[in-house]
């Protein structure tokens, strides 16, 4: 089974829209990052969580990490058409430094 | 800063032809890793350099070897391309310390079709 899952698969909201996805680990997480990557560009970073209930914020894009449920969610508020793409998570996670990746969102925003 | 350079952008190989992917980073990060990514698959990774001098296998490794040529330099070779191959490749880097990994700055990807 896959050790970072991430849901939606894909999201389909109307601009101004308010939108969350969700990376799911199956063992304990020491640090989740989240990426963002257009089609055919790489990934860019986008924010780095390593404490528990730690959250941060870019512009409209918020992440939080709950370490109990070794999850962390990105919220989008009021969506732009700049925000589509994919998004992914990576984390380090027990028993590996390397990152592990989930398969990723893609968002579409529609104007 | 250029970040993390990848060359070729693009690339298209015969069955059994041979090349080699070359990855570049100016942000004097001691990790780099080589990752391939595929639909329905997310980012998998081929093999990884935690240092200089020193490479390792990811979950991905057969079918490719690498070269650490230097602290800026990490090469990726497929001896005899196949269509299982066909993917894009991304290089990273990062700054690697003894309590875990920091975040990847990635390249923008190469391109790669094996017929």
């Amino acid at each position: 089974s896959q050790e970072l899952e991430q849901s939606p698969q894909s999201l389909i909201v109307q601009e101004g829209k308010n939108l969350t996805i969700n990376c799911t680990s199956s063992k304990t997480l020491y640090g989740l990052y989240w990426y963002k990557q257009k089609y055919g560009e790489g990934l860019i970073f986008l924010m780095m969580l390593q404490k528990g209930g730690e959250e941060k914020s870019h512009e409209k894009i918020t992440a939080k990490l709950d370490e109990k449920k070794q999850q962390s969610s990105l919220h989008i508020t009021a969506s732009q058409p700049s925000h589509a793409g994919i998004y992914l998570c990576g984390a380090e996670m027990a028993g590996s430094y390397q990152l592990t990746f989930g398969k990723g969102t893609k968002l579409s925003v529609i104007p | 800063n250029a970040g993390v350079t990848q060359t070729p952008k693009f690339q298209v190989l015969k069955t059994g032809q041979s090349m080699t992917l070359q990855c570049a980073q100016d942000m004097n990060h001691n990790s780099m890793y080589w990752y391939r990514q595929d639909p329905g698959m997310g980012l998998r990774l081929i093999y990884y350099s935690a240092s200089e001098g020193t490479t390792d296998k990811g979950e991905v490794p057969n079918g490719y070897n690498v070269s650490r040529l230097n602290k800026r330099e990490f090469s990726l070779r497929l001896e005899s391309a196949a269509p299982s191959q066909t993917s894009v490749y991304f290089c990273a880097s990062s700054f690697y310390w003894s309590g875990g990994a920091k975040e990847q700055f990635f390249g923008p990807g190469t391109r790669l079709t094996v017929l």
